[in-house]
């Protein structure tokens, strides 16, 4: 999608090995998130940024880390990947309260499997 | 806890049929409330946005409601086509905005 680029697209990587995965944006949008979406449970929050330095935790964060030094970047870590934690990771971008009825623009996922 | 339902959880229809998706939630504090399509094997496209202070919004042949007192919605397509075959995805934020909750989605399929 335009504005919002996730890298890499594809990764096969080994059980117990760390992985960070990169959303980038340009868009200059405050918030910024970071969801899985898996067979019978749909897209869950991961974590989500609200400005440089500012994270929370969402729905399904535990083996999780983000981190956020810049307006345009949103990294996720797993420190220690599972083969639960194969799956396809989406990132969003969204400006709420500005004023403008802005809604949540996704970029394209990561697949990431475990083995 | 927001909780967001979609029904039906699978749809097919012959071409050329109007029809509804339905999505229901359990708190109406809600910011807005967005619709995406997603193809399979694809990101989210956004469909479309309504504002909790709007009732509804239309897009060529997609026309979505928004009754927040009975908390649900509708998305109406018209004239569906095979191209309109995707899985169709309801989510909602909270009253400040950020943190965006789904559905499980309704999958359809258009039959040509």
């Amino acid at each position: 999608d335009a504005g919002i680029t996730q890298s890499p697209r594809h990764k096969v990587t080994e059980t117990g090995t760390p992985v960070t995965l990169r959303c980038h944006q340009t868009e200059n949008h405050r918030y910024m998130y970071w969801y899985r979406q898996d067979p019978g449970h749909g897209l869950r929050l991961i974590h989500y940024s609200y400005g440089v330095k500012d994270t929370d935790k969402g729905e399904v964060s535990d083996g999780y880390s983000v981190s956020r030094s810049k307006t345009e970047d949103f990294l996720l870590t797993l420190e220690s990947a599972t083969s639960s934690q194969t799956s396809v990771y989406f990132c969003a971008i969204s400006a709420p309260g500005t004023g403008i009825p802005w809604g949540y623009t996704f970029g394209s996922g990561t697949r990431l499997t475990v083995v | 806890k927001q909780e967001v339902t979609q029904i039906p959880a699978a749809l097919s229809v012959p071409e050329g049929e109007n029809l509804v998706l339905n999505c229901s939630f359990t708190d109406s504090a809600i910011y807005n409330l967005q619709w995406f399509r997603q193809d399979p094997g694809k990101g989210l496209t956004s469909l479309l946005l309504i504002q909790s202070s709007q009732r509804e919004q239309t897009s060529g042949r997609l026309n979505a409601s928004l009754d927040k007192s009975s908390g649900r919605s509708t998305l109406y397509i018209a004239a569906s086509q095979p191209g309109d075959s995707a899985t169709y995805l309801c989510a909602l934020t909270g009253e400040y905005g950020n943190k965006l909750v789904f559905g499980a989605g309704t999958i359809l399929r258009v039959k040509s």
